[in-house]
């Protein structure tokens, strides 16, 4: 799988759309771009993830670059509730021999201040 | 759905101690896997399966064993604990062959001394 680079972390103010940007300069064409994030030592949660089409859901929006070697992630008004590591992650799915496999990196550390 | 399940929250053991951490799912997923967390770092992948009696190895394998006898459940076993063990241990469950969005466990905090 791709590696990804993702700057240590993030200030945000609340209320305010927090953007987390994120480079997989060496993704595959099969290689789907997957953002998850942990709250102080909880499991990770799933946020969302993407081709190379914009995808949103209730959580977030993720922009994909045209040549998909960058993406960002954005939550559109950032709560205290958002503060959190955040991780990106590229991985295939079927087909290869690294599917299902989450290769976690160092992620961002996103600080929501009131 | 209790979605996935992890025993104990928290474990201490003294080195050489074996034990089993345990996993389990009621979403009939295929794919489950391991991970550890250390101290101020992202998860590392130890060992996961693709369906029942099928495993394959992570990144950071050794030390432990896994097995996968049925669907729901995913023990690990440490085989003779070490220091180096001491961990948060994260259980993680997905569909459609790994493909899908994985839902993770609450973790157990396991201290050798």
């Amino acid at each position: 799988d791709a590696k990804t680079t993702q700057p240590p972390s993030m200030d945000c103010a609340e209320g305010r759309a927090a953007n987390l940007p994120c480079n997989h300069s060496t993704i595959s064409g099969n290689e789907y771009v997957y953002w998850y994030r942990q709250i102080h030592s909880q499991g990770p949660q799933y946020i969302i993830h993407g081709l190379k089409n914009n995808e949103t859901n209730e959580m977030a929006s993720l922009i994909i670059t045209e040549d998909r070697k960058s993406s960002t992630l954005i939550l559109p008004h950032a709560t205290l509730r958002d503060t959190a590591v955040y991780y990106c992650i590229v991985r295939a799915l079927r087909g290869s021999s690294n599917t299902g496999k989450l290769i976690f990196g160092q992620g961002t550390t996103l600080q929501v201040k009131p | 759905n209790a979605g996935v399940t992890q025993t104990p929250k928290f474990q201490v053991l003294k080195t050489g101690q074996s034990m089993t951490l345990q996993c389990a799912q009621d979403m009939n997923h295929e794919y489950m896997s391991w991970y550890r967390q250390d101290p101020g770092m992202g998860l590392r992948l130890i060992h996961y399966s693709v369906g029942a009696g099928i495993t394959d190895q992570g990144e950071v394998p050794n030390g432990y064993n896994v097995s996968r006898s049925t669907t729901e459940d995913f023990p690990l076993r440490l085989l003779s604990a070490a220091p180096s063990q001491t961990s948060v241990y994260f259980c993680a469950s997905s569909g459609i062959g790994g493909a899908g969005e994985q839902y993770f466990g609450p973790g157990t905090r396991l201290t050798v001394t």
